[in-house]
């Protein structure tokens, strides 16, 4: 159980495309879902915290015109990173939580972005 | 303001020995304590959580941790390694208002641990 996946696993764009990437969580509703950056070798970057149907509740320092998130459903958000350049080449990680007294949260696989 | 402390950076063990990786936290009010592992290029897996109770907590893969308030660690443990535990470590802790709803983690900057045959 608590399975959460995302699309793609990896993907390679032209510097000024955007790039859209998924997070579901399979078995389960998830109240709120996070996304997190990760840099080579480095700990989570925890960019911003999403609520199903409300806006997303951003770190300070992640402009939030640059990291689009949607929290459309109780299963799936997104986050769109627009008009991308090379510095924003990572790994990004999406987890979910069901809330609630346990308010685990549950990791995706991640997705690498390489912008050229 | 929490944070979480990972004194190690790196650790390497042989294959068969026990294994004990350090975390520190800062934190006002009783914690809610996680450890998490990443294989290279993967998400993180939960390995054991603790959030009330005994403080000796049971995981998956044979790994357990022990909350100590007097020392504000939650070191975790295994008794005998295997090369396939070879992976980063992060320790988490659950941020002010955690219980409450709002269930941000703070964490540590990772251990990475390395095993030899």
């Amino acid at each position: 159980g608590a399975v959460v996946s995302q699309h793609p696993s990896r993907v390679i764009c032209k510097s000024g495309t955007s790039v859209k990437i998924e997070c579901r969580s399979l078995d389960f509703q998830a109240t709120t879902m996070f996304w997190y950056r990760q840099f080579p070798k480095q700990s989570l970057m925890l960019m911003a915290t999403s609520n199903e149907g409300s806006k997303a509740t951003y770190e300070q320092g992640v402009e939030k015109d640059k990291f689009l998130i949607n929290h459309a459903s109780l299963t799936l958000s997104t986050l769109t990173v627009t008009s991308a350049h090379p510095e924003d080449s990572s790994f990004y990680i999406c987890s979910a939580s069901i809330g609630g007294a346990s308010n685990t949260q549950y990791f995706g696989p991640g997705t690498r972005l390489t912008v050229l | 303001a929490q944070s979480v402390t990972q004194p190690d950076i790196h650790i390497t063990v042989s294959e068969g020995a026990s294994l004990e990786l350090r975390c520190n936290y800062s934190y006002g009010a009783t914690p809610y304590l996680f450890w998490y592992v990443q294989s290279p290029g993967q998400g993180l897996q939960l390995l054991l959580k603790y959030f009330s109770g005994d403080t000796l907590v049971q995981g998956i893969k044979g790994f357990e941790a022990e909350f100590k308030r007097s020392q504000s660690s939650f070191n975790l443990r295994k008794p005998s390694v295997h090369w396939s535990d070879a992976a980063e470590y992060f320790c988490a802790v659950g941020a002010e208002g955690f219980s409450g709803g709002y269930n941000k983690l703070i964490f540590g900057a990772g251990t990475r641990l390395a095993v030899h045959p």
